[in-house]
Formats: C-alpha cells, sequence, structure tokens
C-alpha cells in the first residue's frame, strides 16, 4: 500500500527516558512533518523537512530532535521525557514544489501514542 | 497571521439529515483552506481543499464546502449524514510563509445517530 507508516502505534514509557519514533512514506514526496495532537485534540505542527532540509522548525524543546536520512524517512527523538510529552504524534508528507506551495495536501500517518508515565 | 475558527465543538445529526460544520478563517491575503477528517484511532485524510480557483468545492464522500470571502467562512456541508460520517473534522488554512505550514482548528467532533 500507498502510504505514511509510522512505529509504534503506541509507546508508554517513563520519565526521563529518551524514545524513538519512525516514519516512512512511499509516496515519493519531498517533504515530510511531525505533528503533535494534545489530549483536546488540538493538532500543532513541530517540524518539517524538504528533501532532508529542515525547513521549519516551530517552538520545540530541543529534546525533540527530527532526524531525515533520506527523503523518505523522518524519525523522531525524543530526550529526557516529560509527562507533557503525552499526546499523539503525526507524521505527514507533502509534494511540495517551488519555494511557495500552499496548497498540497498532507498525507497522515496513523499517529503514535505517547503516554508518558 | 492566518488562523481558523469552528464554531461548534460538537455537532449530533440524524442519520439522512444534513450535516453542517462551519469554520471562519482570518488571513490578510487569499487563503488556500482545507477540511480533513480524523475517525478514531486513524489519521487525518483529507475531505476538500479551496485554492483560489472555484468558491463552489466538491470534496470525498459527498461533502463540499463554500469559500465565502466577504463571511471570511469555509462552512463544511453534507446534504444526507451516513453513520459512518462520524468523526472529528478539522478546518485548515494553509499559512502563508511558503513551506505549506498548516494550521488547524480546533476540531468539531460529529455524531451520527440511527
Amino acid at each position: 500500500d500507498t502510504a505514511v507508516s509510522q512505529t509504534p502505534k503506541y509507546l508508554v514509557t517513563q520519565m526521563g527516558n529518551d524514545k524513538s519514533i519512525k516514519c516512512e512514506q512511499n509516496l515519493g514526496h519531498d517533504t515530510m512533518y511531525w505533528y503533535k495532537q494534545d489530549s483536546k485534540k488540538f493538532l500543532k505542527i513541530m517540524f518539517s523537512y524538504n528533501n532532508k532540509e529542515l525547513i521549519i522548525n516551530e517552538t520545540v524543546p530541543n529534546r525533540f530532535s527530527p532526524k531525515s536520512p533520506d527523503k523518505a524517512h523522518l524519525n523522531l527523538h525524543i530526550n529526557s521525557l516529560e509527562l507533557g510529552d503525552s499526546a499523539v504524534y503525526f507524521c505527514a508528507s507533502s509534494q511540495v514544489t517551488g519555494t511557495a506551495n500552499y496548497n498540497s495536501p498532507l498525507h497522515f500517518g496513523n499517529g503514535t501514542r505517547l503516554t508518558v508515565t | 497571521a492566518q488562523s481558523v475558527t469552528q464554531l461548534d465543538s460538537h455537532v449530533s445529526v440524524s442519520e439522512g439529515t444534513p450535516v453542517l460544520l462551519r469554520c471562519n478563517y482570518s488571513s490578510s491575503y487569499s487563503p488556500s483552506l482545507f477540511w480533513y477528517v480524523q475517525h478514531p484511532n486513524k489519521g487525518l485524510q483529507l475531505l476538500l481543499k479551496y485554492t483560489s480557483a472555484a468558491t463552489l468545492v466538491k470534496g470525498i464522500n459527498g461533502f463540499e464546502a463554500e469559500f465565502k470571502k466577504s463571511e471570511t467562512s469555509f462552512h463544511l456541508t453534507k446534504p444526507s449524514a451516513h453513520m459512518s460520517d462520524a468523526a472529528e473534522y478539522f478546518c485548515v488554512v494553509s499559512d502563508s510563509d511558503g513551506y505549506n505550514k498548516l494550521i488547524f482548528g480546533a476540531g468539531t467532533r460529529l455524531a451520527v445517530h440511527p
């Protein structure tokens, strides 16, 4: 299936631990994203990479470090996990051509539910 | 800065009746607007998008939305609700920085009753 796939689907861990979430897309897109959805369903962008280059970096604690080994992968590593990091994290991709493209739809993965205890 | 306001956090309809999910946007330029749907424990799926072409946009599953610049609105409608439409719906505007940064509304939960 052509899709955005992220693993794991569920992640339960204790405060202070370091964890990673992996994301892969086989849609041939050049841009990938990480979004965070809080307990009230509010979605906010965290990062975006275009062809392995970081292009969006919102005000996210530097405990969060995205890594893009190639344009089909965007992993999210989180150090020293805190209770407030509990959320659903969504990976997404789109094809963004040129320097200004406002209307490329995003294709989302099914999310990773992170619970920090 | 761009923003969207979804006027209803919950909407409940009976199966077979019309659906109206309201969205107002704020933008200093002609925006790109989207509606996404999220079913339980799933990712988000694009329903439709407006990109300054026709003001009435048709999407998947019988949904459509009308862009009204004078009212700064982009309401989502469907003539007849189906049980499978029960989900969370997000109105979204694309930021103007050129990097396709989407700004999400708070979401509207649609419940469909038999």
